[in-house]
């Protein structure tokens, strides 16, 4: 069985410093892990993902993440926030082999202040 | 390109009413998924689609929700009789065929059962 877990409820930080959305996976096979975004009244929107090779990945808006094998933790983060990156944040793995199916977490709401 | 698109976007109706759901999907993307997000958990699988058949529909919670793919194009997701337990955000999402990449998302119809 596969199964995310995304520890904070919500995560708030000030515009300028950096952020670290947490998550921590379980998954019986090599992992495919995704970040998936959530503004308010859209829907979820596809932000970076992970297949092989380096650990860390960029994507959309300046966010990247890191691939840690040993920890079963794909956190997400940025340099440095904006305001406008507040929304809800959504991690999610699937086994990279075969029709597998997307097991997401609960999500975290990133609160970003002026 | 047009994304995944969903209809209605919100819908509220009574118990023991009878509601349709319609996805339709990227143009070319055999694969097409329904999830639902009850407020605050996670994001649950429903079912799975490769172009008409059911590959996967062990997310189904009952009986009351029949989803269909005719010609495996769009899709509609029926529940019938509706119940409180049913509320949430359901969403469709779509992928390429044979292809390991990221499912991209509508923007979910939120459905209110009163």
């Amino acid at each position: 069985a596969q199964s995310v877990a995304q520890p904070e409820d919500q995560v708030n930080v000030a515009e300028g410093n950096p952020l670290t959305v947490k998550c921590t996976y379980s998954v019986s096979g090599n992992p495919y892990l995704f970040w998936y975004v959530q503004y308010p009244n859209r829907g979820l929107q596809f932000l970076l993902k992970y297949i092989t090779g380096d650990n860390l990945v960029k994507g959309s808006y300046g966010f990247e993440a890191e691939f840690n094998k040993s920890q079963t933790s794909f956190h997400l983060k940025k340099p440095s926030a904006l305001v406008s990156d507040s929304a809800l944040y959504f991690c999610a793995v699937r086994l990279l082999s075969g029709y597998s199916t997307l097991t997401f977490g609960k999500g975290t709401m990133l609160l970003v202040s002026p | 390109e047009a994304g995944v698109t969903q209809f209605p976007s919100h819908s509220v109706i009574e118990k023991g009413q009878t509601v349709t759901l319609r996805c339709d999907p990227i143009s070319g993307h055999d694969n097409l998924y329904w999830y639902r997000r009850v407020m605050g958990k996670e994001i649950k699988f429903l079912l799975h689609f490769v172009k008409e058949s059911k590959q996967d529909e062990s997310g189904m919670p009952n009986n009351r929700f029949l989803a269909e793919r005719t010609g495996g194009t769009y899709s509609t997701l029926k529940v019938q009789p509706a119940e409180l337990e049913d509320s949430g955000v359901y969403f469709c999402a779509s992928s390429p065929p044979r292809i390991i990449t990221e499912a991209f998302f509508g923007q979910g119809t939120r459905l209110t059962v009163v």
